[in-house]
């Protein structure tokens, strides 16, 4: 079945700086790959997400990029801010058809001012 | 819209005790979906449903049952709770998207 890897487990940075967080996941099938921000105590929520169709998607500060050839896609702030400290999680679709989604363990960001 | 809602909030169960979770949406949404979060360990899904009548296991689906009797609910069983099934269990809806719309969650303890 589908596996998904997220790393760093941990990611402490400076306020203006840039946060990396990468996943690779196992099924070639898997088309669909969304980004969710989970403040302590709150319900998860998507950030961005990205298909299989395109290789980078951009909203503002938060980028998403999808190398489908080696399996992985990874997620970037720049010019973090106080208050994207969070826990972030990768997914990945299981296979085509459904879009139930496989969780990374998530990456526990935190911006420092 | 109220969204994706859960009931109960929270809940403390003895070993044996059996619970339903129940979780609605309003949002007309096909796909409905079980997972639960424990420190370390991310969101794992238990179980989902494509649609009414219809359901299909996750990940971590033993010790659970589910039914999706109508569109807007799904619930979540335990028939003899555990010590391991500790946890932060959020319920999700999407479709016709992908994005999943989540619940705000049912901490559950189990003694």
């Amino acid at each position: 079945g589908e596996n998904v890897e997220q790393h760093p487990s941990t990611l402490s940075v400076q306020e203006g700086d840039s946060a990396v967080i990468k996943c690779t996941y196992s099924d070639s099938a898997s088309n669909y790959f969304p980004w969710y921000k989970q403040e302590l105590g709150k319900r998860p929520q998507l950030i961005i997400d990205i298909r299989s169709n395109v290789g980078e998607k951009k909203d503002q500060r938060i980028a998403v990029t999808l190398n489908k050839t080696a399996k992985h896609f990874s997620l970037h702030i720049t010019e973090t801010q106080p208050e994207d400290s969070a826990v972030y999680f990768c997914a990945a679709s299981i296979g085509q058809a459904g879009t139930a989604l496989i969780f990374g363990k998530g990456t526990t960001l935190s911006v420092s001012s | 819209n109220a969204g994706v809602t859960q009931t109960p909030k929270f809940r403390v169960l003895k070993t044996g005790q059996s619970m339903t979770l129940l979780c609605a949406q309003d949002m007309n949404h096909e796909y409905m979906y079980w997972y639960r979060q424990d420190p370390g360990m991310g969101l794992r899904l238990i179980h989902y449903s494509v649609g009414e009548g219809t359901t299909a296991k996750g990940e971590v689906p033993d010790g659970y049952n589910v039914s999706r009797l109508k569109k807007q609910n799904f619930l979540l069983g335990l028939e003899s709770a555990a010590p391991s099934q500790t946890s932060v269990y959020f319920c999700a809806s999407s479709y016709p998207t992908y994005e999943q719309y989540f619940g705000p969650g049912t901490r559950l303890t189990v003694t």
